[in-house]
Order: C-alpha cells, then sequence, then structure tokens
C-alpha cells in the first residue's frame, strides 16, 4: 500500500474562504501531482512539481497555487474558495520503476472538497 | 487528438461471474498503459502496466490484454468478488515529454452483486 497521504479527506466550506488541502507522501518520490475529478469523469491534472522549488501547471485550468518546499510535502491553496471548486482532489507521486522507465503513479485517497 | 475511451461506461454482474472491460485510445506516440482500480471516495491503485511489446498481464483475477496495432487494450475479470464493485481507468502514457504524459478514460463503473 502506497504511504501518500491527503488531508482532510472531507471539507465543506463558504464561498470566499481560502483554503489548504495537503498532500504528504514517505516514499521519497520526487514527481508529485495533484489532480481533479468530478464524479464519472476523468482525471483532469491541475498541478505537477519534479520536485524542491519546481512546480507546473496541468492540462486543466486551475486557480489554485500549489508549492513545494519539502520532498515529502506538496500542498494546494485556494485564495478564494467558490462553488464551482467543488470537486475532489487527487494527489499522487511516482518513482521511475524498471528499466523501461515506466512510472509508476501512487494515489492518495482523495479529499472531497464542497464550496457553499 | 490523443483521447481514451472506455467501454461500457457502467456494467453490473453477478457474484462469480466474468467480465471484460475495453479500452481504446488514440494516444500517440504510446508509451505504456495502465489499468487501475477505483472503489468509491478512494483514490486509483495500479493493476497492470503495459509497454509496446507486451500483450498481455496478469495480477491474481486481473488479465489485462493489450494490441498496439489497432489501439485496443481489455481488462477481464475472472471470478467476480463484491469487492471488485468499482470503478475502472484505463491510462495511457505517451512519450511526448519527460513528464510521460497522461491520458486518462472516464472509467467502467462495474457492479457487483451477490
Amino acid at each position: 500500500e502506497a504511504d501518500i497521504y491527503q488531508t482532510p479527506r472531507y471539507l465543506v466550506i463558504g464561498t470566499g474562504k481560502k483554503i489548504t488541502l495537503e498532500c504528504s507522501q514517505t516514499m521519497g518520490h520526487d514527481k508529485m501531482y495533484w489532480y481533479q475529478q468530478d464524479p464519472g469523469m476523468e482525471l483532469h491534472l491541475i498541478h505537477y512539481s519534479y520536485g524542491v522549488n519546481s512546480t507546473e501547471k496541468g492540462d486543466l485550468s486551475s486557480e489554485s497555487t500549489v508549492s513545494r518546499i519539502r520532498t515529502e510535502h506538496f500542498p494546494l491553496t485556494l485564495e478564494s474558495a467558490r462553488p464551482s471548486h467543488t470537486s475532489q482532489y487527487l494527489c499522487a507521486s511516482t518513482f521511475l520503476s524498471g528499466d523501461r522507465g515506466t512510472d509508476t503513479q501512487y494515489f492518495g485517497p482523495g479529499t472531497r472538497l464542497t464550496v457553499l | 487528438k490523443n483521447q481514451v475511451e472506455q467501454s461500457p461506461q457502467s456494467l453490473i454482474i453477478l457474484e462469480g461471474k466474468n467480465c471484460t472491460l475495453q479500452c481504446n485510445y488514440t494516444v500517440s506516440p504510446f508509451s505504456n498503459l495502465r489499468w487501475y482500480k477505483q472503489d468509491t471516495g478512494r483514490g486509483p491503485v495500479s493493476l497492470t502496466i503495459m509497454t509496446f511489446s507486451e500483450n498481455t498481464k496478469s495480477n491474481g483475477r486481473y488479465t489485462a490484454t493489450l494490441d498496439a496495432d489497432t489501439k485496443q487494450s481489455s481488462l477481464h475479470i475472472t471470478a467476480s468478488q463484491l469487492s471488485d464493485s468499482a470503478s475502472y481507468i484505463c491510462v495511457v502514457s505517451d512519450r511526448g515529454s519527460t513528464l510521460g504524459r497522461l491520458y486518462f478514460g472516464r472509467g467502467t463503473q462495474l457492479t457487483v452483486w451477490p
């Protein structure tokens, strides 16, 4: 089982509030990712990081920001939450496995965010 | 356009029966294809990963196949159990970047009834 953790698991918050979703992994993975997933829909990459002090935006435009000050920690912040931010947020990390260069992604349990 | 299409969208089977889930992709270039299992309210968990040269891989009761020529993959579940109820997601990675960009299908929602 993967050692990647997300908190909180569930969050209900009012519009305009600032929130931070926490993600940490104890596997020493360099690469970390944030995905957004709506029910019955595919995962969309919103942020990723190759390592400390490296962050990039993903495919899906997002008003959130991320930071990577420590290898094991990759928090996601929404400065002003809106109802359109209601979704499930999944954090993942990878290491390079085998000699074929295939990344195995390990996912956290997710944070279900509801903005009222 | 790089896409991953899965079918059926949902499937209900009785415990003990077998089933096969399909994945068609148009991702190019191709690096590898993975099947994930996602329980409700949880993150996806990797079941199998196959590269271009592999056409079948098993993980217990799960067997994945890959036809890189037709760009099709299937996931066969044998002797289904209630715990198999989950969403099964097909994910294809390209070779186009150092990130190995991932393309996700929408998943097949499998329900196993007793």
